[in-house]
């Protein structure tokens, strides 16, 4: 059964504090996305990799860092320089960087207390 | 002005209404739309996809391009309550990111809240 998971599905943070929430795709997937969604902002870009060991940021990418050393992980750290965490992440993989179909896992919703 | 402009709504229909939702764009550039369904607290799904303008139906969806008019839209034929939920445009072009190297940014609309009344 192929797709994307993400986890934990909630997150309770303390202020200071870094986070790490997990992203793991067994669609065998070159490319995998990390994004943020705000109510009334859509989905905002935070980094993405095309291939192992290998990720750009996005428009968003102050506050966050990533690894790919596995094909099928992307790892998201929200760290204590990102001003305002509180969120919905998603995190989404395309067959490869040149194809435009992304699919999404189901999302961690961050709440910094 | 942003790349991508959708109305957020909320837009509520009754049950069996054909709904339409529409979004603009700026950038000339896109040639790949796409529409996502995104239910409450879930990731969202791909609905449609289209390249460059035309029409594509799927069941009761129907997805129309017009790229001289920068305007995307997508229809849903006979509405039910479970097609209540956030619908949101996608667009992309040949490689904006990185040339080089094909990748693909999704410039994504603000989305569309969508109830269904039965």
């Amino acid at each position: 059964d192929g797709g994307i998971t993400q986890s934990p599905k909630y997150l309770f943070r303390k202020e200071g504090q870094n986070v790490t929430l997990s992203c793991e795709q067994n669609l065998n997937h070159d490319a995998m996305y990390w994004y943020r969604q705000d109510p009334g902002q859509g989905l905002r870009l935070i980094y993405y990799s095309q291939i192992v060991n290998d990720f750009q940021k996005g428009d968003i990418a102050e506050g966050y860092s990533v690894s790919r050393e596995k094909k099928e992980s992307f790892p998201l750290t929200v760290t204590s320089a990102q001003k305002n965490p509180t969120a919905f992440y998603l995190c989404a993989s395309s067959v490869d960087g040149s194809t435009d179909t992304q699919y999404f896992g189901p999302g961690t919703r961050l709440t910094v207390l | 002005q942003k790349e991508v402009e959708q109305d957020p709504g909320p837009l509520s229909v009754p049950e069996g209404a054909i709904v339409s939702l529409n979004c603009t764009y700026s950038n000339s550039a896109f040639q790949y739309f796409m529409w996502y369904r995104q239910y409450s607290r879930k990731g969202p799904e791909l609905l449609m996809y289209t390249y460059s303008s035309g029409n594509k139906e799927d069941g009761r969806f129907t997805a129309q391009v017009d790229k001289s008019s920068k305007y995307i839209s997508l229809f849903i034929r006979d509405s039910q309550p479970s097609d209540s939920a956030t619908y949101l445009c996608a667009m992309s072009g040949a490689s904006i990111v990185a040339p080089h190297q094909g990748a693909q940014k999704l410039v994504f609309g603000q989305g569309t809240r969508l109830t269904i009344n039965p």
